[in-house]
């Protein structure tokens, strides 16, 4: 089975600041990895995903994460952040099996504030 | 209309009352899901469908029924719930269940139990 620990809850930051939020996982097999975004009142849209190659996955609206193998993590980051970033943001991971689960993390509030 | 819609948004019901959530998807997709998300908590997995097949669920209370009468609607029945069941309900869709498929997600129904 897969684990997913998003170490802050909350991250506040002002308009143009980079920020990262923190995902690690835990897994016996390989694993694919995602991040979705969920703005108030909308469902989860997906960020961007890492299944194989490059460790380095750029996603939408300038968003980006690297996988580390041997830190099992998987970090997303985002040079200069805009107000309309204010989301939450969830990192999810699923085994490389036939029917294995999307397994989510608890979430990290982005406020950016002007 | 495209991607994963969700009727109703709100639903406020009473804990005899019985009510049906709806999820439609336009992206031709074989295997829908049902999650819970509750506040601090991660998402939870109900049910997965995949070719109108119920393969996963995830020891949901009775209270709960999906039915999937095809690979493009999804349903799921309340009746004699509790204020703990007071969520947002998601719905998700992918081209199938498992592998590097992506889950695209619809907005939600907030569910209060009164």
């Amino acid at each position: 089975a897969q684990s997913v620990t998003q170490l802050d809850s909350q991250v506040p930051v002002f308009e143009e600041a980079p920020v990262e939020l923190r995902c690690n996982y835990s897994s016996s097999v390989s694993v694919y990895l995602f991040w979705y975004v969920q703005y108030p009142n909308q469902g989860l849209q997906l960020l961007l995903k890492y299944l194989s190659g490059s460790t380095l996955v750029k996603g939408i609206n300038g968003f980006e994460a690297e996988f580390n193998k041997s830190q099992t993590s998987f970090h997303l980051r985002k040079p200069s952040v805009h107000i309309s970033d204010t989301a939450e943001y969830f990192c999810a991971v699923k085994g490389q099996g036939g029917s294995e689960k999307l397994v989510f993390g608890k979430g990290t509030k982005l406020t950016v504030n002007p | 209309e495209t991607g994963v819609t969700q009727t109703p948004r709100h639903l406020v019901m009473g804990m005899t009352n019985k009510k049906s959530l709806k999820c439609e998807q336009h992206l031709g997709h074989n295997a829908m899901y049902w999650y819970k998300q509750s506040a601090k908590k991660p998402l939870e997995l109900m049910f997965v469908y995949s070719l109108e097949e119920r393969v996963e669920n995830n020891s949901v209370p009775s209270r709960f029924s999906p039915e999937c009468p095809n690979s493009s609607h999804l349903f799921l029945h309340l009746h004699t719930l509790q204020p703990e069941d007071s969520a947002l309900y998601l719905c998700a869709s992918s081209t199938r269940q498992g592998g590097t498929d992506t889950q695209y997600f619809g907005p939600g129904t907030r569910l209060t139990v009164l």
